[in-house]
């Protein structure tokens, strides 16, 4: 089956940097998206991998690595906006995303 | 912002009513999805749409059925809602497939009772 994990929740200190892992395994690989989540809203696009590297865009970047099922999106200078989910999804062979369950990253002051 | 809204915003109905929630885009994009979004999972594709009358199912279609008869509005109907259709449902909206990133609606909270 196809399968993309990421961790539940991740807390971090406001300045400072923070990286959430996604794993994914699926059937065809035809990029990769991470999405931000506010509570209570709907989800914002952050990102998009399709090759392996780093792909930096302001305070976020986000990395790739296609021969090991793994990415993750790095986060610096935090603010306390940045509380929020972070979702990692991979477009399969048929070109539909598949979603992880989402890391709630909780910043303290 | 992309301009996708949906309706109702919230809807509480009982079991075995049917339930039409819409989606509409002034966008003009080729591309229409309906996922849900439940906690502990990540958003599940229902159905997608790739042109007027074009439609094909996802990942947890069965209860659900969709119409699109123009470009701009995406139906999303339960024909007859359960307790394990309570979910919130977005709406999103892409101009193509690879590459191109979905943009969301605000999401409908449903409680079927």
């Amino acid at each position: 089956g196809q399968n993309i994990d990421q961790p539940t929740e991740m807390t971090a200190t406001e300045g400072a940097i923070v990286q959430i892992n996604c794993t994914y395994q699926t059937s065809g690989f035809n990029g990769l998206f991470w999405y931000q989540q506010h509570a209570g809203e709907a989800p914002t696009f952050l990102s998009y991998n399709v090759l392996d590297g780093l792909e930096e865009k302001g305070r976020f970047s986000s990395f790739l690595s296609r021969s090991k099922g793994y990415s993750y999106l790095l986060l610096k200078e935090l603010q306390m906006k940045d509380s929020a989910s972070y979702l990692c999804a991979v477009m399969d062979s048929n070109y539909q995303l598949i979603w992880g369950a989402g890391t709630k990253l909780i910043i303290k002051p | 912002d992309a301009g996708i809204t949906q309706s109702p915003r919230h809807k509480v109905t009982e079991t075995g009513t049917p339930v039409t929630l819409r989606c509409h885009q002034t966008e003009n994009h080729r591309y229409m999805y309906w996922y849900r979004q439940d906690p502990g999972h990540g958003l599940r594709l229902i159905h997608y749409s790739y042109g007027v009358k074009d439609t094909d199912k996802g990942e947890v279609s069965d209860g659900y059925s969709v119409s699109r008869s123009k470009t701009e509005d995406f139906l999303l109907t339960l024909e007859s809602a359960t307790s394990s259709q309570t979910s919130v449902y977005f709406c999103a909206i892409s101009e193509g497939l690879a590459a191109y990133e979905q943009y969301f609606g605000p999401g409908t909270r449903l409680t079927v009772t």
